[in-house]
């Protein structure tokens, strides 16, 4: 399947400082990525979907000042926690769509991301 | 509001034991039931995309079928590096909506 890379895999930071989170397409070109969030023995919920070239859209609930979504190319969307407070810790995971495969449905993952905010 | 509801929660199989995993659904438009396989710490790896009812895909020890309500995953003689998360999915539009997943433990 397509390769998706994730990083950092882990991040710690102190409370009130970003953190940027990278996704990346490796073989093939994404014109969609999402972003997860997953807190233990939950189900991932989607934070928002990152298109390349324009704005992402949030889910409700999704503070858009908070976590800043870029996707500036068709190989790399960007996550930024912003103002991190210990209640973002958490395991975020971004997926993307291979344009390739024109009408497939299928959204491959990359490794997550541990962030504690301390 | 589409909902999914995996059972059970978590599964503890004996080595060669064969059993199956349920997700259950309720949207309005399914365009696709995937499942995935979690291991800790790591992002969803991708086994099986559904379209239809009666659909059918098998991958080595996994059998994913789909009816109009819900998916099976059935796990024939299963080893313990089949021990992991999985996940059920569907997705409506263009966004996937997971369940809570099964938590699956083989033990040799």
């Amino acid at each position: 399947g397509a390769v998706v890379s994730q990083h950092p895999s882990r991040v710690i930071c102190k409370s009130g400082t970003s953190v940027k989170i990278e996704c990346r397409s490796l073989d093939f070109q994404a014109t969609t990525m999402f972003w997860y969030r997953q807190f233990p023995k939950q189900s991932l919920m989607l934070m928002a979907t990152s298109n390349e070239g324009s704005k992402a859209t949030y889910e409700q609930g999704v503070e858009k000042d908070k976590f800043l979504i870029n996707h500036a190319s068709l190989t790399l969307s960007t996550l930024t926690v912003t103002s991190a407070h210990p209640e973002d810790s958490s395991f975020y995971i971004c997926s993307a769509r291979d344009l390739s495969k024109g009408g497939s449905t299928e959204a491959f993952f990359g490794q997550g991301t541990r962030l504690t905010v301390v | 509001e589409d909902q999914v509801t995996q059972s059970p929660e978590a599964l503890r199989l004996q080595e060669g034991e064969s059993s199956s995993l349920n997700c259950s659904y309720t949207v309005s438009g399914l365009r696709g039931l995937f499942w995935y396989r979690q291991d800790p710490g790591k992002g969803p790896e991708f086994l099986f995309t559904l379209y239809s009812a009666g659909e059918e895909k098998e991958k080595e020890r996994l059998k994913a079928t789909l009816t109009k309500k819900e998916s099976f995953l059935h796990i024939t003689a299963p080893k313990p590096e089949d021990s992991a998360t999985y996940l059920c999915a569907v997705q409506v539009y263009s966004t996937l909506t997971f369940g809570k997943g099964t938590m699956l433990l083989v033990s040799p």
